[in-house]
């Protein structure tokens, strides 16, 4: 079992604040990194499929980064809105094995 | 392919009662996993398989819960006796280096 960890586990921010999280995963035998927002009773969504040491996505006000060689990825939201509060999840792929993170609890206060 | 299948979409329950809920993965996925997401708990992973064997069981909260994998094409999990605690969406999941979700099954226990 791959321990894909994810932190902090939940967070509060305003409006308009920025704010960014983590997942770590063990970087050996690495194929890619997959970001989900998932919100309450709702399927997830995928926002990020990123494979190379180094890869930045954008997608509107969100951002990730990856560092295969460290082993961790980051997620930033910028000026966050209070449609941006949901889980965000992030899955490690390492040959055809699929972990998933624990999850970071993202409120978004208006 | 239609995705991945849950049924029913909706279940509402007496307390003490069987539920099973249904998930058919996509063709040719090697993992499969099952959460539920509730409004308190948040996020939990209750149990994931690969290639139809469940490899980690920790999330499944107690021995009223069990799940099955009996093909590559078809998983259940079930809950017996059903309590109103019970009451979440409960969401299946497949992957094969990408994961896909199912659209979830709304249990109420009442």
């Amino acid at each position: 079992i791959l321990n894909v960890e994810q932190s902090p586990q939940s967070l509060h921010v305003q409006e308009g604040d920025s704010t960014n999280f983590t997942c770590s995963f063990p970087s050996s035998n690495f194929y890619a990194l997959h970001w989900y927002r998932w919100e309450t009773a709702k399927s997830p969504e995928a926002l990020f499929v990123m494979t190379l040491n180094g890869d930045e996505k954008k997608k509107g006000r969100i951002s990730a980064t990856l560092n295969t060689k460290e082993g961790y990825s980051y997620l930033y939201i910028k000026g966050s809105q209070p449609e941006d509060s949901a889980t965000y999840l992030c899955a490690c792929l390492t040959g055809n094995q699929f972990y998933f993170g624990t999850g970071t609890s993202l409120t978004v206060i208006p | 392919d239609a995705g991945v299948i849950q049924s029913p979409r909706h279940e509402v329950t007496e307390m003490g009662q069987e539920v099973t809920l249904r998930c058919k993965p996509i063709s040719g996925h090697n993992s499969l996993f099952w959460y539920r997401q509730t409004m308190m708990r948040g996020l939990e992973l209750l149990i994931y398989f690969n290639n139809n064997v469940p490899i980690d069981d920790s999330g499944m909260p107690e021995d009223r819960f069990s799940a099955k994998m009996p093909n590559a094409s078809f998983s259940t999990l079930k809950i017996q006796p059903s309590e109103p605690r019970d009451s979440a969406v409960y969401f299946c999941a497949s992957s094969w280096g990408e994961a896909f979700f199912g659209q979830g099954t709304r249990l109420t226990v009442v």
